[in-house]
């Protein structure tokens, strides 16, 4: 069964410093998410993507992040100066269709900021 | 904007006994509702979901839930829960029309063999 892949499954960095969270979507979708899980908090939106343009985003999607679908397979997270409170489990998901389509999501990236 | 609660945190029960997790929204527009399950170590899956017609939905491994529109619930439901079912359920909303997932806090299930 196809799935959504993300790497690395574990990020430290240090405060300040750019990440970039990797995503391989499953083939065939065409819609694309990020969402974020503060430790012990829910799971909260961070963005949808779509025709290379971010279709919908929320209030935590700020100027420091960015998305980007760089070629045909990887979506990326871009967090350009990492802050203390960015630590968080981060998933990517993908459907087929939005609104009424199944979001498939991945194992997620741990993200350390010390 | 719209919130979703689970009200149970952590549910400890016995195999064959049954399962209700409770789930309300608080949006009072269209919804499209679904329940995630997250085995130890696994990803996100989906359970079921629920985007219009019969407000009983059954999905995978025998859970079903049921959508109350006049209680704004989506709880989930398994007559006989087996060890397996240990795992942290996740309830869902999207507002009709938009695609960002608004999750409630996640209700962890230990079943004890």
């Amino acid at each position: 069964e196809p799935e959504v892949t993300q790497t690395p499954s574990h990020q430290v960095t240090q405060m300040g410093q750019e990440v970039i969270l990797r995503c391989v979507p499953i083939s065939n979708h065409l819609y694309f998410y990020w969402y974020r899980q503060i430790l012990g908090q829910k799971v909260e939106f961070l963005v949808s993507f779509y025709n290379n343009e971010i279709s919908e985003k929320s209030e935590i999607f700020d100027d420091q992040f960015s998305v980007e679908r760089p070629d045909g397979s990887n979506f990326t997270l871009k967090i350009r100066s990492t802050k203390l409170e960015d630590s968080a489990m981060y998933f990517c998901a993908s459907t087929e269709r939005p609104n009424v389509g199944t979001q498939y999501f991945g194992p997620g990236t741990r993200l350390l900021v010390l | 904007a719209q919130s979703v609660s689970q009200h149970n945190h952590h549910v400890i029960l016995s195999e064959a006994a049954s399962l209700e997790l409770g789930c309300n929204y608080s949006y009072g527009g269209t919804v499209n509702l679904f329940w995630y399950v997250q085995y130890p170590g696994q990803h996100l899956q989906l359970l079921l979901k629920y985007f219009s017609g019969d407000p009983l939905v059954k999905g995978i491994k025998g859970f079903e839930a049921e959508f109350i529109k006049s209680k704004f619930s989506f709880n989930l439901r398994k007559p006989s829960v087996q060890w397996s079912d240990t795992a942290e359920y996740f309830c869902a909303v999207t507002e009709a029309g938009r695609r960002a997932l608004t999750f409630g806090s996640g209700t962890r299930l230990q079943v004890q063999p």
